[in-house]
């Protein structure tokens, strides 16, 4: 089957930077996705990485390594706001058309 | 609109009836997926649609569920026999690879309560 981990939950000071970290088992790879998802809401779409390396789109950057399985969400400068689930997602498959999330990792962010 | 809409957004039903939950993707995406949500867990892949192609149905998680897409747009999610464990919300999502971005763009859900 597919395995996606990622730590339940997190705890940051507002201003601070913090790394939630995504490692995957998949058969084929073909994309990772970050939504964050803040409560009672549907999911948002955060980044996309294929090719290993990082992207950064303002506070938020998102890193990605094949051969490790490996990625992480890094969000600099936080914002109480940012408090909500961040989800890891792998596009997978002889189609790559499937997905399948993590759990999500809970961020708090505190003043 | 220009998202993806869901209806009803909110559903009580009783342990045994059946329930139909529908969703309207965004205008010309190709591609849509429905996803389990139980309360304070990660999304549980149900079903997906690519166009006019035989729908990916190894996330349904008994033959209660089922879903169709007609006419390559709206989709319907049918539980039948509804029971408690069923409880969740529903949330449906589309992407289009071939004219826009790879994310999938989710809907509000619905949320499904079984009494």
């Amino acid at each position: 089957g597919q395995n996606i981990d990622q730590p339940t939950e997190m705890t940051a000071t507002e201003g601070a930077i913090v790394q939630i970290n995504c490692t995957y088992q998949t058969s084929g790879f073909n994309g990772l996705f970050w939504y964050q998802q803040h409560a009672g809401e549907a999911p948002t779409f955060l980044s996309y990485n294929v090719l290993d390396g990082l992207e950064e789109k303002g506070r938020f950057s998102s890193f990605l390594s094949r051969s490790k399985g490996y990625s992480y969400l890094l969000l600099k400068e936080l914002q109480m706001k940012d408090s909500a689930s961040y989800l890891c997602a792998v596009k997978w498959g002889n189609a790559g058309n499937m997905l399948t999330f993590g759990g999500g990792t809970r961020l708090m962010v505190k003043p | 609109g220009a998202g993806v809409s869901q209806s009803p957004s909110n559903k009580v039903t009783e342990k045994g009836k059946d329930v139909e939950l529908r969703c309207d993707p965004i205008s010309g995406h190709t591609a849509l997926y429905w996803y389990r949500q139980s309360l304070g867990q990660g999304l549980e892949f149900l079903i997906y649609f690519q166009g006019n192609s035989a729908p990916d149905k190894s996330g349904l998680p008994s033959d209660r569920f089922s879903a169709e897409r007609t006419g390559g747009s709206v989709s319907t999610l049918t539980i039948q026999r509804t029971q408690q464990e069923d409880s969740a919300v529903y949330l449906c999502a589309s992407s289009s690879w071939g004219t826009g971005g790879p994310e999938q763009f989710f809907g509000p859900g619905t949320r499904l309560t079984v009494l």
